[in-house]
């Protein structure tokens, strides 16, 4: 069964930097890209960042370019979000999903981060 | 970067009527499209991906469809397991954007 377990989160003061984290399982990690989903409270959804299956590529939207750092570690199955200098539009449900070419087919239960003094 | 507008906002529907949500994709994404479901409180899952095929273990009652770049969700048979909320996505170039939502509620 595939499985994937967000930690890292929290509350932040603007400015400040959290890193979250995504334990895979159930499935081979170093063989699908992989990507950050956030949603904002009663918002819609937003795609964050996406890499490479190897890490050689990585993706991010233009708002979190320069501030966000997907990576991942195959060797331990896990996924990494850095995430530095927050903004309160930042405050999000950090979701870590599986990537089926360009299709999110597996989420984990997200974990909660807010930006706020 | 590619705007995906999704109606209704919200909707409310009896048991076992027929049910359908719209996405309007702001340029041709052809077939790049899936649709999400949220149940309350919990992560979304894949429901259907390249507009029609069916993910693993999703009813038959589901499917999809598109005309131009319009794409549409069709729940033949409403069930109570199917209430909470629908999202569109496309897939055909970065940034990958999700439509605004459908709240599907119960009559």
């Amino acid at each position: 069964e595939v499985q994937l377990v967000e930690s890292g989160g929290g509350l932040v003061q603007p400015g400040r930097s959290l890193k979250l984290s995504c334990a895979a399982s159930g499935f081979t990690f170093s063989n699908y890209g992989m990507a950050w989903v956030r949603q904002a409270p009663t918002k819609g959804l937003e795609w964050v960042a996406t890499i490479s299956y190897d890490g050689s590529s990585t993706y991010y939207r233009d708002s979190v370019k320069g501030r966000f750092t997907i990576s991942r570690d195959n060797a331990k199955s896990t996924l990494y979000l850095q995430m530095d200098s927050l903004r309160s539009e930042d405050t999000a449900t950090y979701y870590c999903a599986r990537l089926l070419y360009v299709l999110f087919d597996y989420w984990g239960q997200g974990v909660m981060v807010t930006v706020s003094s | 970067d590619i705007q995906m507008t999704q109606s209704p906002a919200s909707l409310s529907a009896s048991l076992e009527e027929i049910v359908t949500i719209t996405c309007q994709a702001s340029q041709n994404i052809g077939n790049w499209l899936a649709w999400y479901q949220q149940k309350p409180g919990k992560s979304p899952q894949l429901l259907i991906y390249g507009t029609t095929s069916l993910a693993d273990g999703v009813p038959s009652r589901f499917s999809g469809s598109r005309s131009g770049t319009q794409y549409s969700l069709k729940i033949s048979r409403l069930q109570v397991e199917d209430i909470g909320i629908y999202y569109c996505q496309q897939a055909s170039s970065t940034p990958w954007t999700f439509g605004g939502g459908t709240k599907l509620e119960l009559k």
